[in-house]
């Protein structure tokens, strides 16, 4: 069975710029979480969406957006890059409360 | 608000002695915990997890943890450590029945091994 794939891996971007991150889910999960990891703040929610839908919203400001689409993948845009952005964007994926599997992970850079 | 403390940033154990990575949550209510385990660089890897029953759980890799609810804790135990256990450790919680699978992490706890 396959896991959860994020891409790209790697993303060097530079201030002011936009960019879109990608995650695929476990089959048959309809679940996907987006989470930011920096060295100061640890993990911090981002938001869940859940069948197309947005289902929970973290503390992030607008610039962070998401969408689902009717495969379950699901892709996070942020615009308006600033250097805070620099982080581990990690994606889970979901079918209940317990269990949540994470993918590898797009390390971005903004410069 | 539900939350998770990990007391200990960095601890560093010879290779063979036991550990014990400490988690304290608050959640009103019966809560989902989980252990996971992230190596430099990528994903977070899930050791287990409690959300009935035993309160003793076993995981992946040796590890077990301990649900202990009137010390709000979840610590993770293993008898003996090995060189490639050298990582970070997170536990989180999520609240059964809030209608979201939205995880708190606690800050996390570096464990550094001596060979």
């Amino acid at each position: 069975k396959a896991g959860v794939t994020q891409t790209p891996r790697y993303l060097i971007k530079t201030r002011g710029q936009q960019v879109t991150l990608s995650c695929s889910p476990i089959s048959g999960h309809r679940s996907v979480s987006w989470y930011q990891q920096t060295p100061g703040q640890g993990l911090q929610f981002l938001f869940e969406y859940f069948s197309e839908t947005q289902r929970n919203k973290g503390n992030f400001p607008g610039r962070f957006s998401g969408r689902q689409f009717s495969n379950s993948r699901s892709e996070m845009n942020v615009s308006t890059l600033e250097l805070g952005d620099s982080a581990l964007y990690l994606c889970a994926s979901s079918r209940s409360y317990n269990e949540q599997f994470f993918g590898p992970g797009t390390r971005l850079t903004v410069l | 608000a539900q939350s998770v403390t990990q007391p200990d940033i960095h601890i560093t154990v010879s290779e063979g002695a036991s550990l014990e990575l400490r988690c304290n949550y608050s959640y009103g209510a019966t809560p989902y915990l989980f252990w996971y385990v992230q190596s430099p660089g990528q994903g977070l890897q899930l050791l287990l997890k409690y959300f009935s029953g035993d309160t003793l759980v076993q995981g992946i890799k040796g590890f077990e943890a301990e649900f202990k609810r009137s010390q709000s804790s979840f610590n993770l135990r293993k008898p003996s450590v090995h060189w490639s256990d050298a990582a970070e450790y997170f536990c989180a919680v999520v609240g059964s029945g809030a209608g979201s699978y939205q995880l708190t992490f606690g800050k996390g706890t570096k464990l550094s091994v001596i060979p």
